[in-house]
């Protein structure tokens, strides 16, 4: 079992439509979760950051996160075609970003 | 753009030869990780540096090392090159703070090729 799972995809959604992303993880000592988008030939971009139960919205995106679950999820509202890219969920037992431990990702497709 | 450069874009290497990859971190950061992403994956955490010392290390073979200057840019060299070492390799810097931040930028990265 890998350490941090996601929807295999790929995921399409039509333009303006919420699309949502599933991640769940192995180690209950998780604290830190992270969305990061990733472009074709590109490198991952930060987008959402959560460390507590609940929601977590900025703009268009929320985050959820239930850790008695193990699980995290990204909602997208009104899809647009730019948000056509690849999805990383990442999670870190302390607050250091840069030891995280990666999802393979879920490829999201937003059709006009 | 993050600030994070490296270098070289691209590399082809052959089995068996050695490969120093490079990064220059965002102004003010003294937190470099460095990332393996395989086709089709999600990035693996190979190591990070934090003031010049290693803190913190991935599942990758000693013949991954790396360095961290008293300027914060860092190196990764790899020797041995195996065909399976072939992917893009990340950098990411993380500002001063908690444990290196909650943040991390990541770089362009370089994509190696082992043939």
């Amino acid at each position: 079992q890998k350490e941090v799972e996601q929807n295999s995809g790929p995921l399409s959604v039509p333009e303006g439509a919420i699309a949502s992303l599933n991640c769940t993880y192995s180690d209950r000592v998780s604290q830190s979760f992270f969305w990061y988008r990733q472009y074709s030939g590109k490198s991952p971009e930060l987008i959402m950051s959560i460390y507590s139960n609940g929601d977590k919205e900025d703009g268009r995106f929320t985050a959820q996160l239930n850790k008695a679950s193990q699980y995290v999820s990204l909602l997208i509202r009104d899809s647009q075609p730019s948000d056509s890219a690849t999805y990383l969920c990442a999670v870190k037992q302390g607050t250091n970003a840069g030891k995280s431990t990666f999802g393979d990702g879920t490829t999201l497709t937003v059709k006009p | 753009e993050t600030g994070v450069t490296q270098s070289p874009t691209h590399l082809i290497k052959t089995r068996g030869q050695q490969v120093t990859l490079r990064c220059s971190s965002q102004s003010g950061h003294n937190t470099v990780s460095w990332y393996q992403q395989a086709l089709g994956q999600g990035p693996q955490f190979i190591f990070q540096y934090y003031r010049e010392e290693e803190n913190g290390r991935g599942n990758f073979p000693p013949r991954f090392s790396g360095l961290q200057f008293p300027n914060y840019s860092s190196e990764l060299n790899v020797n041995a090159l195996e065909l399976d070492d072939s992917a893009l390799y990340l950098c990411a810097s993380s500002p001063p703070g908690l444990a290196g931040g909650t943040t991390q930028y990541f770089g362009p990265g370089t994509r190696l090729t082992v043939l």
